[in-house]
């Protein structure tokens, strides 16, 4: 299994500005995803983040609005940037390990941030 | 292209009877798998069960069970003697090559 620690758990900010959210995980992981979790809504897969190369980024969803981090096979940190009230969600990080038996995605708390 | 289907937006069933959450996916991939999550009030996603879309038995984990058709492309989840932890969102996702899809979530309310 995989144990991921998000930060920050919860944040509000101003529109315009910029949030970094963290995601350390226990283990050395080849790829760490990010999603997006609007209000109400799934969780969309926002990229995917391999160590020493850049980030693959879904349909709809850019690096100058959503620059991505790797330094190393533990760590992760999106910056969600210029933000508006439409940015207004629930951000996971996730990784894959082995679970019970089988392949998991295992998720982080996630981060919920306000926008106002 | 990966859709995953939940057509149920919300469902309640009470204490200890049980409850079937529908599914529907398409895939383009060979290889692939089919599990349920669930994300309680906490917002930890928590896999409840899996199925490798290769294996023709149904998968089950104690009082979850999935009926799985492959040809119709179908994978719900049924609950059995349900509990008041049982209410959260659960989503269907298919898992291709190191990609989820989810679908739009059922949120269950267990009444007592």
């Amino acid at each position: 299994s995989a144990v991921i620690s998000q930060k920050p758990s919860r944040d509000i900010c101003q529109r315009g500005t910029s949030l970094t959210i963290q995601c350390q995980v226990d283990s050395q992981v080849t790829m760490m995803f990010w999603y997006r979790q609007q209000p109400g809504q799934s969780l969309t897969l926002i990229a995917t983040a391999n160590q020493g190369s850049e980030a693959t980024y879904e349909s709809g969803f850019v690096i100058d609005k959503f620059p991505i981090s790797r330094p190393n096979l533990t760590f992760s940190t999106l910056t969600v940037s210029n933000m508006s009230p439409e940015d207004s969600s629930i951000y996971l990080c996730s990784v894959e390990g082995w679970g019970r038996g089988g392949p998991e995605a295992f998720f982080g708390q996630g981060t919920r941030l306000t926008v106002v | 292209a990966q859709t995953v289907t939940q057509s149920q937006p919300e469902m309640s069933v009470q204490e200890a009877e049980t409850v079937t959450l529908s599914c529907t996916y398409d895939t383009s991939e060979n290889n692939y798998d089919l599990v349920w999550y669930k994300q309680p009030p906490s917002r930890q996603m928590i896999l409840v069960i899996r199925q490798e879309a290769y294996k023709q038995q149904n998968a089950t984990e104690n009082r979850f069970s999935v009926n799985f058709q492959k040809a119709a492309k179908s994978f719900s989840l049924k609950i059995s003697d349900s509990q008041l932890g049982d209410t959260a969102m659960y989503f269907c996702a298919s898992s291709g090559t190191y990609k989820y899809i989810f679908g739009t979530g059922t949120r269950l309310k267990v009444l007592a």
